[in-house]
């Protein structure tokens, strides 16, 4: 067990629809990120927050958004979904926000999203 | 082209063997490399780190990196049923103590046969 905590574990949903995805990270890490995991495109980078601030953004869509509450939780909102959205979707923290040995990043278990 | 490449297998092994995984990469920025194992429908746990090139050893793993070439390859000794995953490489940049994002190859499926 990481320690990072994500919900829900799965989800169904219809195009069109609107999600949200919760993280909370390890207790003490600072930092959260969110990455989606598909078949065709593997393990893909999508924001990185650093104690509330949005420090780096990936390849992410304009439907989706993120945000870092002052409790250290992390959201990531997905809407007008689409069958390519079909996806499984870690969290990860750390520590500290940059680069550097000890600041290993811990990945939850992740949330299976399934877009019908 | 992707930053990071990685032959996905799968690769099938038995019990005992040396296994070798490797993974190419362009971006000449990159100074961090990892790898990490991700069990089935598991969160990816990290193995292995290295800053910049050189060998690092951890029991039954060996990690090295060779920049001038943008190779990095892992080993795994005497492998095990339990070292059946998929493992994925990891690599990062200095960003000015901005972030820690990681950019990761697609992931190889190793199965090892008892």
């Amino acid at each position: 067990d990481s320690g990072v905590t994500q919900t829900p574990k799965h989800l169904i949903t219809a195009t069109g629809q609107r999600v949200t995805l919760r993280c909370s990270p390890r207790s003490g890490d600072l930092s959260v990120y969110w990455y989606q995991q598909s078949l065709d495109q593997g393990l893909q980078f999508l924001i990185h927050y650093y104690n509330g601030e949005e420090r780096a953004k990936g390849n992410i869509l304009e439907r989706f958004s993120a945000q870092q509450f002052p409790d250290l939780h992390s959201e990531l909102n997905l809407s007008s979904l689409e069958l390519g959205d079909s996806a499984l979707y870690f969290c990860a923290s750390s520590v500290g926000g940059g680069q550097a040995i000890g600041n290993t990043i811990y990945f939850g278990e992740g949330s299976w999203l399934t877009v019908v | 082209q992707k930053e990071v490449e990685q032959d996905p297998g799968p690769l099938s092994v038995p019990e005992g063997a040396i296994v070798s995984l490797n993974c190419t990469y362009s971006n000449s920025a990159f100074q961090y490399f990892m790898w990490y194992r991700q069990y089935s429908r598991k969160g990816p746990e990290l193995l292995m780190y290295t800053y910049s090139s050189g060998n690092k050893e951890d029991g039954r793993f060996t990690a090295q990196v060779d920049k001038s070439s943008k190779y990095i390859s892992l080993f795994i000794r005497d492998s095990q049923p339990s070292d059946s995953a998929t493992y994925l490489c990891a690599m990062s940049a200095n960003y000015g103590g901005a972030t820690n994002k990681l950019i990761f190859g697609t992931g190889t499926l190793l199965a090892v046969q008892p």
